[in-house]
């Protein structure tokens, strides 16, 4: 079993709507989380970076982490066709800087 | 200013050939890492070096060899190169580890 999963997608949404993006881990003693963002031909760039449970919000973007169920969200509000990209969640596990990333979700924002 | 730059973009290469990719980093860091993302788009760890010293070396032939000359930078040699090796590899800098990654734009090694 991989230590976080998330659903490859694709999901295309019109331009406006609210998406949400999800994972899954599998180790308790995960405590920081990530979500990057991948355009094409680019490297993963940074979107959100929280600790332990809770909700972080930035603009139009939330991320919400419940430890309890061992799950992470991304919510992008008055989704945009810029926001068209690869989204990855990830979090660190075992070795210190060991960062295991989802399979990514590709995300189309249609005008 | 580039934060994380990777040399070269792009590089087709055939089977058997030695060839190496550069990585430097002006952000201060103390933690450099180099991945592998396939063709599948999975991103997955291969190094990390922690002010030039070797941290994590994941389940990696021996024929990939990181040197880090000083803390800015990390270089990834990979010799006797075959088809499984294509792939768009990956620099990152962190400021310790534990923290957040910031990433290259990549290197796409094609092997013919």
């Amino acid at each position: 079993q991989k230590e976080v999963e998330q659903d490859p997608g694709p999901l295309s949404v019109p331009e406006g709507a609210i998406v949400s993006l999800n994972c899954t881990y599998s180790n308790s003693a995960f405590q920081y989380f990530m979500w990057y963002r991948q355009y094409s031909r680019k490297g993963p760039e940074l979107l959100m970076y929280t600790y332990s449970s809770g909700n972080k919000e930035d603009g139009r973007f939330t991320a919400q982490v419940d430890k309890s169920s061992k799950y992470i969200s991304l919510f992008i509000r008055d989704s945009q066709p810029s926001d068209s990209a690869t989204y990855l969640c990830a979090s660190y596990g075992g070795s210190q800087g060991n960062l295991i990333f989802g399979k990514g979700t590709k995300l189309s924002v249609k005008p | 200013d580039t934060a994380v730059s990777q040399t070269p973009k792009y590089l087709v290469t055939q089977m058997g050939n030695d060839k190496s990719i550069k990585c430097e980093q002006n952000l201060g860091h103390d933690t450099m890492y180099w991945y592998k993302q396939d063709s599948k788009k999975f991103l997955k760890i291969m190094f990390s070096y922690n002010n030039k010293e070797l941290i994590i070396n994941e389940t990696v032939p021996n024929r990939f060899s990181p040197k880090s000359p000083d803390k800015a930078h990390l270089n990834l040699h990979i010799n006797s190169l075959e088809l499984g090796d294509s792939a768009v590899y990956f620099c990152a800098s962190s400021p310790d580890g534990n923290q957040p990654q910031h990433f290259g734009d990549g290197t796409r090694l094609s092997i013919l």
